[in-house]
């Protein structure tokens, strides 16, 4: 168990509609890191958040969005769902906002979302 | 922004052999992680190691960063180690980057 939650674990939804993911860190981890793995583009990084602020943007979509909330727990929000979307979508946490000695990574579990 | 790449791509073994795993980085790393992903998708951390070398059990990783490439070595491999390995590193900025991973079938 790497201490990472995701919620939920799987999901089935209809083109065009909205869905939450949520993610919970490590204790003590302020970073919360999104990714998104199909089978044709591997694992790509969408966002990255550090105390509730977003610090690095990769290659997410505009119909997704994010947000770190206070309590550091992190949801991901996909919009406009297309068939494309259909991915294991990850969450992962670090204690720290850059790399460096110690800055391990953890993964959850993943949340697999599958578009009809 | 930092390259991995992996090989091979593709591994079957029979069960108690021994193999070797490369990544390949394009720049100086400030972490990288070795991940075994199963098959029900748990993406499961085996090492943080941007240099060195560790071993767990029957798992072990050395990093030669002045070189720009890591090894993760298998021995005496089981079926339970069927899934992809994935390098991960970090260059100057702190999110991952993996390459496309390798994957392993192990059979009795």
């Amino acid at each position: 168990d790497s201490g990472v939650t995701q919620t939920p674990k799987h999901l089935i939804t209809a083109t065009g509609q909205r869905v939450t993911l949520r993610c919970s860190p490590r204790s003590g981890d302020l970073s919360v890191y999104w990714y998104q793995q199909s089978l044709d583009q591997g694992l790509q990084f969408l966002i990255q958040y550090y105390n509730g602020e977003e610090r690095a943007k990769g290659n997410i979509l505009e119909r997704f969005s994010a947000q770190q909330f206070p309590d550091l727990h992190s949801e991901l929000n996909l919009s406009s769902l297309e068939l494309g979307d259909s991915a294991l979508y990850f969450c992962a946490s670090s204690v720290a906002t850059r790399a460096g000695p110690g800055n391990t990574i953890y993964f959850g579990e993943g949340s697999w979302l599958t578009v009809v | 922004g930092i390259q991995v790449e992996q090989s091979p791509p593709d591994l079957i073994l029979q069960e108690g052999a021994n193999s070797t795993l490369r990544c390949n980085f394009s720049d100086s790393v400030n972490n990288l992680q070795w991940f075994h992903q199963n098959p029900w998708g748990q993406l499961i951390n085996l090492f943080y190691i941007p240099s060195g070398t560790k071993q767990n059990g029957r798992l072990s990783a050395t990093t030669v960063a002045t070189e720009r490439y890591s090894l993760l070595y298998i021995s005496s491999s089981q079926t339970t180690d069927s899934g992809v390995y994935f390098c991960a590193a970090t260059g100057t900025a702190s999110k991952l980057t993996f390459g496309t991973g390798t994957r392993l079938q192990v059979t009795l």
